[in-house]
């Protein structure tokens, strides 16, 4: 089956730090990803979706220049989170989807952020 | 506006009970309905996919069924397992061209010994 890898799954950082996560298709080619957040017992708020080769597309009240996504190759997404500050803390999951109707999102674990 | 809505927010059950989640949705134009497993501090797993014309699917002990007229879904465990604690989540996507997702808020199901 399709499996979406995420780098790291777990990072704690000083505050003021930028941090890079890493999402990639591991045996599909992902025409969109998507990055979400998700918050202690609360479902997955998505972030923004990211097409391969354009910018991203964010949603209200996600700040772009916070955080960074980058889909340069049909694998690979990143988010970076820029300058990093305690309310930055969350878990972070991205996921990927082929192209064409009805194709499922396929999730990675999660990336665990610690601002300290 | 299009939403999700799942109950219970939570249930405990004893191992080997069966249970069954629900999920109400209002999204227009329906396009499918898919349930995932999150377990704790991982990224959630697809159990189930279901389009318009499917009434029930089944993966192994978890089983499906969509009423698109009454805009309902259900989850239903069978035999309960220790390992089945987690969180489920109804999806639902919407008919547009890039297949934007709605999530409920998920239920938590607790298994005990």
């Amino acid at each position: 089956g399709a499996v979406v890898s995420q780098h790291p799954s777990w990072v704690i950082c000083k505050s003021g730090t930028s941090v890079k996560i890493e999402c990639r298709s591991l045996d599909f080619q992902a025409t969109t990803m998507f990055w979400y957040r998700q918050f202690p017992k609360q479902s997955l708020m998505l972030m923004a979706t990211s097409n391969e080769g354009s910018k991203a597309t964010y949603e209200q009240g996600v700040e772009k220049d916070k955080f960074l996504i980058n889909h340069a190759s049909l694998t690979l997404s990143t988010l970076t989170v820029t300058s990093a500050h305690p309310e930055d803390s969350s878990f972070y999951i991205c996921s990927a989807k082929d192209s064409g109707a009805h194709q499922p999102q396929h999730f990675g674990d999660g990336t665990r952020l610690s601002i300290l | 506006k299009n939403q999700v809505e799942q109950s219970p927010q939570s249930l405990i059950i004893l191992e080997g009970k069966n249970c069954t989640l629900q999920c109400n949705y209002t999204v227009s134009p329906f396009s499918n309905l898919r349930w995932y497993k999150q377990d704790t501090g991982r990224g959630p797993v697809s159990l189930t996919i279901m389009t318009f014309s499917e009434n029930t699917k089944s993966n192994g002990r978890y089983t499906a069924t969509l009423d698109a007229d009454t805009k309902q879904s259900s989850l239903h465990i069978t035999a309960s397992q220790l390992s089945d604690s987690a969180s489920y989540i109804c999806v639902v996507s919407e008919e547009t061209s890039y297949d934007k997702v709605i999530f409920g808020p998920g239920t938590s199901l607790s298994v005990i010994p």
